[in-house]
Order: structure tokens, then C-alpha cells, then sequence
């Protein structure tokens, strides 16, 4: 089946510094990635869609200048955490749709310090 | 989008079949009803989709009544590897560009005991 990877699985920081998480289609071409965020014990939370060529569509609340997207391939969308704080501290999880179907990548912790 | 109500925790044991009951009362004439599977640290997985009636895979079952105003998830005989929390998202099914752009609720934490 299709599959989408992130890199890093985890990852720590320092406060201030900025992190960026990779989100690869493995075996298809994406024109579109969203990347979520999820608190411990909290449910998924769309964070944005990344649009191959084009600028990322945010959702409401989300600052697109402390969360910079670029889907600058068809099978490549990075979410970079810009100036991170605790509060960043989070899982994660991009995903990509293939015919009727979306798949997630594994997540990425990040923990900042 | 359809707003969902699911139970927050659910206990079962080991070889008995689950059930957990989705309600989704707004579900609008193009949705479909999908169902996630997530581990703790991991990425959520697509279980099964359906529109109405009843669908079957290899690993659940989804009934679907006439009304589609809720929906119910089936694991036959589960396991402990079977512990995660199983979400309920009421949807356009989409095209691929939309596919992924999904609003999650707080989905229903099954706890499978030996």
C-alpha cells in the first residue's frame, strides 16, 4: 500500500531555534500534504494543507509565520517550526490522499527545551 | 462537516467482538463514514469506509443504518494488540486533493484486557 515516511521520528531542540520535519510519499506523487498537530491525550488537529508549487492554506489560528511549508516536489513537504517554544512541544503527522484513501506518516516528536 | 459524538472509553477483553457506536445526527447526503486506528507515537490508520448499509473487510465490520444518522464500528475477536483509540470522521469522501484534510474529534479509547 501507499505510504507516506516522515523524518525525524523525534526530535529535541533548544528554545528559540527553529526544526524542520520532513513528509515524503514513498511510492506516489502528492500534489497536496496536510500536516497535523496532537497534545498528549488530545485528538489530531489540522494544522494546514501544503500545495505542491503553490503557498500552504493555514488553518484558523495557526500562525503561518511560526509554521513555514514548503511542498516544493511532488513527493516532499516540509513543516518547519520557526523560533520554537515549549508550547511547540507536539506530535507531528502529515498525510497525503491516493485514490480513496489517505495515508499518514509515523509522526515526529518534538520536544523543545 | 458533520460533527460526531463517540463514546470516550471503551473496556473490552480478550476474543470478545466490539462494538463502538458513532453518532453523526448532520451527516449530509455526500458523506461518507470513515473509521481511524491510532497507536500511542504513531500516525493514524485507515480501517474501513462506507456509505451505507454494511461493509466488511479483513479486519472490521462498519454498519450503516438506513438513516445514516450513526454508524457502528465492529472488531470481531479482539486482542491486545487491538488497544488504541479508534476515531469516526463523517465526510466528503473527496478527490485526491482533499483527501487528508480531515477534522478529527476525540475518538473512543479501547482498552482490550487479557
Amino acid at each position: 500500500g501507499a505510504v507516506v515516511s516522515q523524518h525525524p521520528s523525534w526530535v529535541i531542540c533548544k528554545s528559540g531555534t527553529s526544526v524542520k520535519i520532513e513528509c515524503r510519499s514513498l511510492d506516489f506523487q502528492a500534489t497536496t500534504m496536510f500536516w497535523y498537530r496532537q497534545f498528549p491525550k488530545q485528538s489530531l488537529m489540522l494544522m494546514a494543507t501544503s500545495n505542491e508549487g503553490s503557498k500552504a492554506t493555514y488553518e484558523q489560528g495557526v500562525e503561518k509565520d511560526k509554521f513555514l511549508i514548503n511542498h516544493a516536489s511532488l513527493t516532499l513537504s516540509t513543516l518547519t517550526v520557526t523560533s520554537a517554544h515549549p508550547e511547540d512541544s507536539s506530535f507531528y503527522i502529515c498525510s497525503a490522499g491516493r485514490r480513496s484513501e489517505a495515508f499518514f506518516g509515523q509522526g515526529t516528536r518534538l520536544t523543545v527545551v | 462537516l458533520a460533527k460526531t459524538t463517540q463514546p470516550i472509553s471503551m473496556d473490552s477483553y480478550e476474543g470478545q467482538e466490539v462494538n463502538i457506536t458513532c453518532s453523526h445526527n448532520n451527516i449530509a447526503t455526500n458523506d461518507y463514514i470513515t473509521w481511524y486506528q491510532q497507536f500511542p507515537s504513531q500516525g493514524p490508520r485507515f480501517i474501513i469506509q462506507g456509505y451505507k448499509t454494511k461493509v466488511t473487510n479483513e479486519v472490521a465490520s462498519l454498519f450503516i443504518p438506513a438513516d445514516r444518522k450513526s454508524s457502528t464500528l465492529s472488531l470481531p475477536r479482539v486482542s491486545l494488540s487491538d488497544t488504541a483509540v479508534y476515531y469516526c470522521l463523517v465526510g466528503d469522501k473527496g478527490r485526491g486533493s482533499t483527501l487528508g484534510r480531515l477534522y478529527f474529534g476525540r475518538g473512543t479509547q479501547l482498552t482490550v484486557w487479557p
